[in-house]
């Protein structure tokens, strides 16, 4: 079956310090591969996406890319801020299996100023 | 575009009392939702598929009779909880899938309801 592994918690930066939370992953298939971030007392919401090997997906300065060869999905951030400090979860989806997901354990991250 | 809401954000019941979480697709068709349970400082346990006027698909140890599913429409889905216990408290958080993503499976997620039982 289908699994996400993160990289464990809980992450503690200082503002403007590089981040990389570590994402590997086993599926059958071409998954899609996601981060999803979850603000405190808050639902999920999308970070960034890639669908295929080689893709990069970007957002508000977050950056992943889709490494079929090693199987990762690694998220990165060059400068964080205290506003970034949430919950961070990797997943992946079958592509025919209507969007059910596989998650990861999710990682929090804590930025202080 | 693609928004989910889910109601109520925040409910408080005695034990022994049913509540209903409803969670709705607010500008598309939401043919297929799921709802999760969230444990604090844990990840996203997949409580059931629904699909649009078809029974649930529950996960192993989820019990069906205590977690009702109804998705009646394309744009809601309602989670009952039945004869509510201290246990059952927790964040419950549904998304859905639709046309638009569906084929990367991207998800939409509501805001979540926390339940707390007394």
């Amino acid at each position: 079956g289908n699994s996400v592994t993160q990289m464990e918690g809980p992450v503690t930066l200082s503002e403007e310090a590089f981040l990389t939370i570590n994402c590997t992953y086993t599926a059958t298939g071409y998954p899609s591969l996601f981060w999803y971030v979850q603000y405190p007392g808050e639902g999920l919401q999308l970070l960034l996406k890639a669908t295929k090997a080689d893709d990069k997906g970007s957002n508000k300065g977050f950056e992943a890319t889709y490494r079929k060869e090693t199987t990762s999905f690694h998220l990165e951030k060059g400068s964080v801020q205290v506003s970034d400090s949430a919950v961070y979860f990797c997943a992946l989806s079958d592509q025919g299996n209507a969007g059910k997901s596989t998650f990861g354990d999710g990682t929090t991250l804590t930025v202080k100023p | 575009g693609a928004v989910v809401s889910q109601h109520p954000s925040w409910v408080i019941c005695k034990s022994g009392t049913s509540v209903k979480i409803e969670c709705r697709s607010l500008d598309f068709q939401a043919t297929t939702m799921f709802w999760y349970r969230q444990f604090p400082k844990q990840s996203l346990m997949l409580m059931a598929t629904s699909n649009e006027g078809s029974k649930a698909t529950y996960e192993q140890g989820v019990e069906k009779d205590k977690f009702l599913i109804n998705h009646a429409s394309l744009t809601l889905s309602t989670l009952t909880v039945t004869s509510a216990h201290p246990e059952d408290s927790s964040f419950y958080i549904c998304s859905a899938g639709a046309g638009r993503g569906i084929n990367t499976g991207e998800l939409f997620f509501g805001e979540g309801s926390r339940l707390t039982v007394l």
